[in-house]
């Protein structure tokens, strides 16, 4: 299996743009997680599937931030508007039991 | 509500030094526990668990950590470590009937050659 993937790498934009983020978890695995990491804030987690529903986005910072999980193998997390303090690297992880797999991250600048 | 606690922000190490690093954790039930390095920019992996069992573990590339219930502690070691230790590490938790991880702060390791 190739892990979990995202895309893009990297990605600049201006402040008030869409950006959009996108994940593929590894084939059977049922729950998929969203995390943000930052120097200040550490590793935090925004929201988490279990099989394609969300379960607790207690973590979203506000509404401007939402994900969705149309299929088993796709989810999207998007910001509208994104703001400077978004800037930060999203992971995406998913599991089957107990050990998370992450994927590579998506370094988010927002100028 | 679970939280872990890492007890030192950077360390710095000469190669060939022994390492260990502090994690506690507070939940007073059943756990499982955790260890990812996460290498110069690039993604977390896992380095080693703890479900049940032996408390002493070993994970990979020379790791081990041991699992103290008595004191909520889940310190990782390695004997010796090289310059290609370099990289910040994460202790973790999951309180067994949940799906989630709480993530401590994360321990920053430089190894001098």
């Amino acid at each position: 299996d190739a892990g979990v993937i995202q895309s893009p790498r990297h990605e600049v934009t201006e402040m008030g743009q869409e950006v959009t983020l996108r994940c593929k978890p590894i084939s059977g695995h049922d729950y998929l997680f969203w995390y943000r990491q930052t120097m200040m804030r550490g590793l935090e987690l925004l929201i988490y599937f279990n099989n394609n529903v969300p379960i607790d986005d207690s973590g979203m910072p506000e509404d401007r931030f939402s994900a969705k999980m149309p299929n088993a193998s796709f989810s999207t997390l998007k910001i509208q508007p994104s703001e400077p303090r978004d800037s930060a690297v999203y992971f995406c992880a998913s599991s089957l039991g107990n050990i998370q797999y992450f994927g590579a991250g998506t370094r988010l600048s927002v100028l | 509500a679970q939280s872990v606690s890492q007890h030192n922000h950077h360390v710095i190490l000469s190669e060939a030094a022994s390492l260990e690093l502090g994690c506690n954790y507070s939940y007073g039930g059943t756990v499982n526990l955790f260890w990812y390095v996460q290498y110069p920019g690039q993604h977390l992996q896992l380095l080693l668990k703890y479900f049940s069992g032996d408390p002493l573990v070993k994970g990979i590339k020379g790791f081990e950590a041991e699992f103290i219930k008595s004191k909520f502690s889940f310190n990782l070691r390695k004997p010796s470590v090289q310059w290609s230790d370099t990289a910040e590490y994460f202790c973790a938790v999951n309180a067994a009937r949940y799906s989630t991880l709480t993530f401590g702060k994360g321990t920053m390791l430089l190894v001098s050659p």
